[in-house]
């Protein structure tokens, strides 16, 4: 167990809706992150907070946004989905941003 | 552009063989973090290894050992006397140095493991 925890871990949903994926960090970590391994593109950086402000940002579409909230946890969310999207999200935490990094159990997502 | 390959897409070993994953980078950075994660059937990524590029010395844990050679650009992971909880997919991975953890994974090589 990483400590990081995410929710939910399955979600099916249909193309054009949204969704919101929910994380947790290890306590004391202050920095969040976002990746995507799907079958097309494996896996991809998507997006990094730390303490509240985003901090660097990979191959996230614009449909997609998220924030870490004042107290650390963080949200992904996905909208106007397509069957692309599918995939399993990952979140990870670190202390710092060049700490070890700890990874979730992931949610998988299927958009029909 | 920074980019990991792992061209080995599947491995298989009959259990007690020993097997060597192999993990070739691409970066201009003079400076960087490699990494080694590993996924079982469950799909959890589990972390193994962080190595800094100024640290060639090899390391061993257990059964597990790496081999990082600067002058190849390669990281390749050795398991002696597999067993079947290996079973896994393994994931190489790089940053640039404080790059904010923003790591490049390779297409991960896909290990089984027969008794």
């Amino acid at each position: 167990d990483s400590g990081v925890t995410q929710t939910p871990k399955h979600l099916i949903t249909a193309t054009g809706q949204r969704v919101t994926l929910r994380c947790s960090p290890r306590s004391g970590d202050l920095s969040v992150y976002w990746y995507q391994q799907s079958l097309d593109q494996g896996l991809q950086f998507l997006i990094q907070y730390y303490n509240g402000e985003e901090r660097a940002k990979g191959n996230i579409l614009e449909r997609f946004s998220a924030q870490q909230f004042p107290d650390l946890h963080s949200e992904l969310n996905l909208s106007s989905l397509e069957l692309g999207d599918s995939a399993l999200y990952f979140c990870a935490s670190s202390e710092d941003v060049t700490g070890e990094l700890f990874f979730g159990e992931g949610s998988r997502l299927t958009v029909l | 552009a920074q980019k990991v390959t792992q061209a080995q897409t599947e491995i298989s070993v009959v259990e007690k063989e020993d097997v060597t994953l192999d993990c070739v980078y691409e970066t201009r950075d003079t400076t960087y973090y490699l990494f080694w994660y590993k996924q079982p059937p469950s799909g959890e990524l589990v972390f193994l290894i962080r190595r800094n590029s100024f640290d060639e010395q090899n390391e061993i844990s257990g059964r597990y050992s790496w081999n990082f050679q600067k002058s190849t650009s390669s990281f390749n992971f050795t398991i002696t006397a597999s067993q079947v909880v290996d079973s896994a997919v393994y994931f190489c991975a790089l940053s640039e140095w404080g790059g904010y953890n923003k790591l490049i994974f390779g297409a991960g090589t896909r290990l089984a493991v027969h008794p």
